[in-house]
Order: structure tokens, then sequence, then C-alpha cells
């Protein structure tokens, strides 16, 4: 099956301080990766289509100087959060369509104290 | 917003009873697809249904779609306290495969 990985599980920062996640897609190659949001007891929000080669595409009230994405190879794609505050605390997930499943990552929880 | 509902929000049922959970959309789409999450994990993928499908079966799962009505339900037969998570639908915008989530379910099998 489609393997989706991602590092950091987990992260704890200071307020103010960049944190970058990887994704990464295993054993299939994806041209196209999503990254998704989603608070405590809520359903997942998309933040971003991640486009290998290219500039991502951000969703409607997303910041992207904010939320910096790099799809630097077919395999991997990164989510930099930059400058955080408390309120970017959530969890983070990735995911990505070797076919017309889309396979997710374990997600990252981040914390800003 | 595009966002799916999902009803029950939540729903808790004897372990061996068969849970039903449905999902509205708002958009034409390609296809439905069914997650479960587990408390603070990532999303596993259990079942795709098609738009020119009606009905699709997977072990214990078994999945409808009416597109006239915008809606889907899953039902899980047998249920079992590892079934106890959260379940999402998700659609793609026709054409599209950006994933507009439903608002979930939030599942309890007590044993």
């Amino acid at each position: 099956g489609a393997v989706v990985s991602q590092h950091p599980s987990w992260v704890i920062c200071k307020s103010g301080t960049s944190v970058k996640i990887e994704c990464r897609s295993l054993d299939f190659q994806a041209t196209t990766m999503f990254w998704y949001r989603q608070f405590p007891k809520q359903s997942l929000m998309l933040m971003a289509t991640s486009n290998e080669g290219s500039k991502a595409t951000y969703e409607q009230g997303v910041e992207k100087d904010k939320f910096l994405i790099n799809h630097a190879s077919l395999t991997l794609s990164t989510l930099t959060v930059t400058s955080a505050h408390p309120e970017d605390s959530s969890f983070y997930i990735c995911s990505a369509t070797p076919r017309d499943e889309q396979y997710f990552g374990p997600g990252t929880r981040l914390t800003v104290t | 917003s595009q966002q799916g509902e999902e009803d029950p929000q939540a729903l808790s049922i004897q372990e061996g009873e068969n849970a039903t959970m449905n999902c509205s959309y708002k958009t034409s789409i390609n296809n439905l697809q069914w997650y479960r999450q587990n408390s603070g994990r990532g999303l596993v993928h259990l079942i795709l249904i098609r738009s020119n499908e009606r009905e699709k079966h997977s072990g214990r799962l078994r999945v409808t779609l009416d597109t006239s009505k915008k809606s889907s339900s899953l039902l899980i037969t047998a249920s079992r306290a590892a079934d106890t998570a959260s379940y999402f639908c998700a659609t793609d915008d026709f054409g599209n495969e950006k994933l507009t989530f439903g608002t979930g379910t939030r599942l309890t099998i007590i044993p």
C-alpha cells in the first residue's frame, strides 16, 4: 500500500520561532501533496496544495508567508510555520495521492508555548 | 463553507451492534472517501466509492452513495471495541484532487 510519513511526530517550540515539518511519500512519487490542519475535536481543513517544482496553492484565509511550503522533490514536501504563535498550535497532517485514494501521514502535533 | 455535514456527531453502541453514520455534501463529486482516525493519530483510508457507484462493501464495511441527495452512509457491522474512533467522509471537487472533509462522527463501542 501507499505509505506517507511525517517528521517530527510532535514538536514543542517557543513563540516566535519557526518549525519545519516534513512529509514524505515512501513508496511512490507524488507531484502533488496536501497540507491540512486539525484543531482538537474538529475536522480537517485544507491549508494548501503543494506542487513539485512550483509554488504552492493556498486556501482562502491561509497566510502563505506564515506557512511556507516547499515541494523540492517527488517524495518530499515541507511545511515551515514561521514566527509561530500559540494559536498555531494544532495537528498538521499531510497527504498524497498515488491513485484516486488519498493517503495521509500520521500527523505532527505542534505546541507553541 | 463547503464542508460536509455528518450525523450523528457522536454515537455510542454496544459491541456487536451495527453502527451507521451519514454524510451529506454540497457539490458535484468524482468520488467520496471514508476515513477513520483514532484519537490524536493520522487518518486511515477505509473505502472509496465513485460517483457512478451506489454501494460498495469491504469486509464489515458497507458504503452507499446517493448522488441525487448528495449523501452517503457508512455501515459498520458487528462492531468491535477496536472500531472506537472518529469517522470522516471526504469528497473531491469534480475534476480536482482537493478533499473536503465532513464534520466527523465520534463512534464509541462499549465492550
